[in-house]
């Protein structure tokens, strides 16, 4: 049974930081890892998928990275804002197209 | 950009009653899907679908049906409230695609309380 998990579980940082978030997943035979930004109250925004067969993917100030072999990913932000203040999600698919496991995430403040 | 939505943002219920949640995408996508959101406990399937009329079970199915008769839309439905219930209910899409490429896009939520 897959299991990922997120560490922290909080985080606060200042303004224009840059900071890494890191999901840890049990098992590696995946077909892609997703990570999502919820606001409080709010649905899940897609942020950047990672495929299996992909080390990384950037968008904008995100960049996220992906080893299989040792089961982790992360996503890095880099000259962080206030506007970034969100809990980020990793959502592992592994175990059949359907099946998605999420983490419970990292909450995340950027302090001005 | 794909467009998920939920029909109601904050919803509340009496116990015993029955709820009908409410969820439609406009990409066309095959899959959609039910996860009820609970702090401490992340994001759990109750059910998806993978075409009109089809559905399958996910994690914790019990105390909840779906229906699925066309297919932008797909609906959660509790047959019974009850106060465990109480939880927000997240929709999502995803196109069936290639498999390792297909992102899930979510919807606003769904905030239930059930009295």
């Amino acid at each position: 049974k897959q299991e990922v998990t997120q560490i922290p579980a909080a985080l606060s940082v200042p303004e224009g930081e840059n900071l890494v978030l890191n999901c840890s997943f049990t098992d590696s035979a995946i077909y892609n890892l997703q990570w999502f930004r919820q606001d409080p109250g709010k649905g899940l925004t897609s942020l950047l998928l990672i495929q299996s067969s992909q080390r990384e993917q950037t968008s904008g100030r995100l960049n996220a990275s992906l080893d299989k072999s040792s089961g982790r990913s992360t996503l890095y932000i880099a000259a962080s804002q206030p506007g970034d203040s969100a809990t980020y999600l990793c959502a592992v698919n592994s175990g059949g197209y359907q099946k998605v496991t999420f983490g419970i995430g990292t909450k995340l403040q950027v302090i001005p | 950009d794909v467009k998920v939505t939920q029909s109601s943002r904050y919803l509340v219920k009496r116990t015993g009653e029955k709820v009908f949640l409410e969820c439609v995408q406009d990409m066309d996508h095959e899959n959609m899907f039910w996860y009820r959101q609970d702090p401490g406990l992340g994001l759990r399937l109750i059910y998806f679908s993978y075409d009109v009329k089809m559905k399958e079970k996910g994690d914790i199915p019990e105390g909840y049906s779906v229906s699925r008769e066309k297919k932008e839309r797909f609906s959660l439905i509790l047959e019974s409230a009850s106060t465990n219930q109480t939880s927000m209910y997240l929709c999502a899409s995803r196109s069936t695609g290639q498999v390792t490429n297909q992102p899930q896009h979510f919807g606003d939520g769904t905030r239930l309380s059930i009295l």
